[in-house]
């Protein structure tokens, strides 16, 4: 069975842009969230999609956004990019009956 | 001041020492309390979780909750080079919830 892939990989930005990263999660698996990841303040929940909905939201302003699609799929979008949005975008899936978040390799964004 | 509190070390141990992570908290409405495993350049995945106070083994994993002193641990038994990894703590109010509260997470090293 696949795990959850996230692409692309890696990413330079500068401050003003915006990216769109995207996720596929684990076959089967209808809820997949975002995490932030930085050295400072570690894993940090963006949000959170089940079929389609978004069914939880973090502490992280507008410019972050996300959506999911019909086969689950997911992206998410940063818009107006800052320096400090430079950190590791992780994406999980959950079948929900087990608690437990599938984590994919994450999508490494640098802001220059 | 964070919900999670987690020392970031980096922890150095010689092979077969017994391991000690930790983690505070301060939001009395944590229930369910995870363990997560992320080695370099890829996503956590989820070693342990526990259910309120009380201790969970698995192998030489041992996950323990204290709920009144607010404070979980996690024991590493007869410890391998291949635990090398950064250890981090999760949290959430209720099961199955993506919305989980990191810990900053702990390097360790696993000297041979």
């Amino acid at each position: 069975k696949a795990g959850v892939t996230q692409t692309p990989r890696y990413l330079i930005k500068t401050r003003g842009q915006q990216v769109t990263l995207s996720c596929s999660p684990i076959s089967g698996h209808r809820s997949v969230s975002w995490y932030q990841q930085t050295p400072g303040q570690g894993l940090q929940f963006l949000f959170e999609y089940f079929s389609e909905t978004q069914r939880n939201k973090g502490n992280f302003p507008g410019r972050f956004s996300g959506r999911q699609f019909s086969n689950s799929r997911s992206e998410m979008n940063v818009s107006t990019l800052e320096l400090g949005d430079s950190a590791l975008y992780l994406c999980a899936s959950s079948a929900g009956v087990t608690g437990e978040l599938f984590f994919g390799e994450g999508s490494r964004l640098t802001v220059l | 001041q964070k919900e999670v509190e987690q020392d970031p070390g980096p922890l150095s141990v010689p092979e077969g020492a017994i391991v000690s992570l930790n983690c505070t908290y301060s939001n009395s409405a944590f229930q369910y309390f995870m363990w997560y495993r992320q080695y370099s350049r890829k996503g956590p995945e989820l070693l342990m979780y526990t259910y309120s106070s009380g201790n969970k083994e698995d192998g030489r994993f041992t996950a323990q909750v204290d709920k009144s002193s607010k404070y979980i641990s996690l024991f590493i038994r007869d410890s391998q080079p291949s635990d090398s990894a950064t250890y981090l703590c999760a949290m959430s109010i209720y099961f199955g919830n993506e919305k989980l509260t990191f810990g900053t997470g702990t390097r360790l090293t696993i000297i041979p």
